[in-house]
C-alpha cells in the first residue's frame, strides 16, 4: 500500500525556522513534492525533489534522503502568512497521468 | 504559468439532484487530469483519473455511478456528483500537469454542500 506520514499540527513563532517532516512508504518512487494550502484553497507548489540532498527556494528549503524513505521541508523567517497546512506528496511512477500520493498534511501556526 | 480553472467554487444543492463541476485547462492540454476530494482537516484523496477520450480510472471505493467523470477534450474535464447526499458534501478540486512540466497545476477547488 501507499503510506504517507507527517505531524498532524506544528505550531512556531515569527522569526523562527520550522521542519517539518513527512516519511514515505509507497510502491513506487519518482518525485516527492510539497505543498502549502490554506484553508479553502488550493494547494500551491512549493517544491520537488527526485534525487537525494537539498533543495533551496528562497525561505523554504526542502531534502530528501530516497534510501530512509525521508524528507523534510524548512522554512525560514516564519512569517504569519505561512500558517497554512504543508502538504507532502509522492509520485510513485514516472508515466505520463501519474497521479500524486498525498499526506494527510501538517498544519502550520504562526504566532506573532 | 499552467492555470486550470474551475468552477463553481462553491455551490449547494438539494439531497437527490446531481451537481456538474468543470474544470479547464486554459493555455495548456491536459491529456490527463486527476479528482481529489478532501474533507475537513483531512488531506487530498485521489477519487479518479481522467484520460481524454478514454473511460475514467476510478480510486478503489469510489462508487463509478454516483462521480461521473467525462473528459470530452484535451481542456476540459468534468465531475458530476448524482445524486448527492449529505455525506458528499466535501471540497472536490482537480488537477492536471502539463508535458514536460514537473509540478502539477490545481484547480481552486469546489465547496460542496449538500443539505
Amino acid at each position: 500500500g501507499q503510506n504517507i506520514d507527517q505531524p498532524t499540527e506544528m505550531t512556531a513563532t515569527e522569526g523562527a525556522i520550522v521542519q517539518i517532516n513527512c516519511t514515505y512508504q509507497t510502491s513506487g518512487f519518482n518525485g516527492l513534492f510539497w505543498y502549502q494550502q490554506h484553508a479553502g484553497e488550493a494547494p500551491t507548489f512549493l517544491s520537488y525533489n527526485v534525487l537525494d540532498g537539498l533543495e533551496e527556494k528562497g525561505r523554504f528549503s526542502s531534502f530528501l534522503s530516497r534510501s530512509k524513505g525521508y524528507s523534510y521541508l524548512l522554512l525560514k523567517e516564519l512569517q504569519m502568512k505561512d500558517s497554512a497546512s504543508y502538504l507532502c506528496a509522492v509520485r510513485p511512477e514516472n508515466q505520463a497521468g501519474t497521479a500524486l500520493i498525498f499526506g494527510k498534511g501538517t498544519t502550520l501556526s504562526v504566532s506573532s | 504559468g499552467a492555470v486550470v480553472s474551475q468552477h463553481p467554487s462553491r455551490v449547494i444543492c438539494k439531497s437527490g439532484t446531481s451537481v456538474k463541476i468543470e474544470c479547464r485547462s486554459l493555455d495548456f492540454q491536459a491529456t490527463t487530469m486527476f479528482w481529489y476530494r478532501q474533507f475537513p482537516k483531512q488531506s487530498l484523496m485521489l477519487m479518479a483519473t481522467s484520460n481524454e477520450g478514454s473511460k475514467a480510472t476510478y480510486e478503489q471505493g469510489v462508487e463509478k455511478d454516483k462521480f461521473l467523470i467525462n473528459h470530452a477534450s484535451l481542456t476540459l474535464s468534468t465531475l458530476t456528483v448524482t445524486s448527492a447526499h449529505p455525506e458528499d458534501s466535501s471540497f472536490y478540486i482537480c488537477s492536471a500537469s502539463e508535458q514536460g512540466v514537473v509540478d502539477y497545476t490545481f484547480g481552486s477547488g469546489t465547496r460542496l454542500t449538500v443539505v
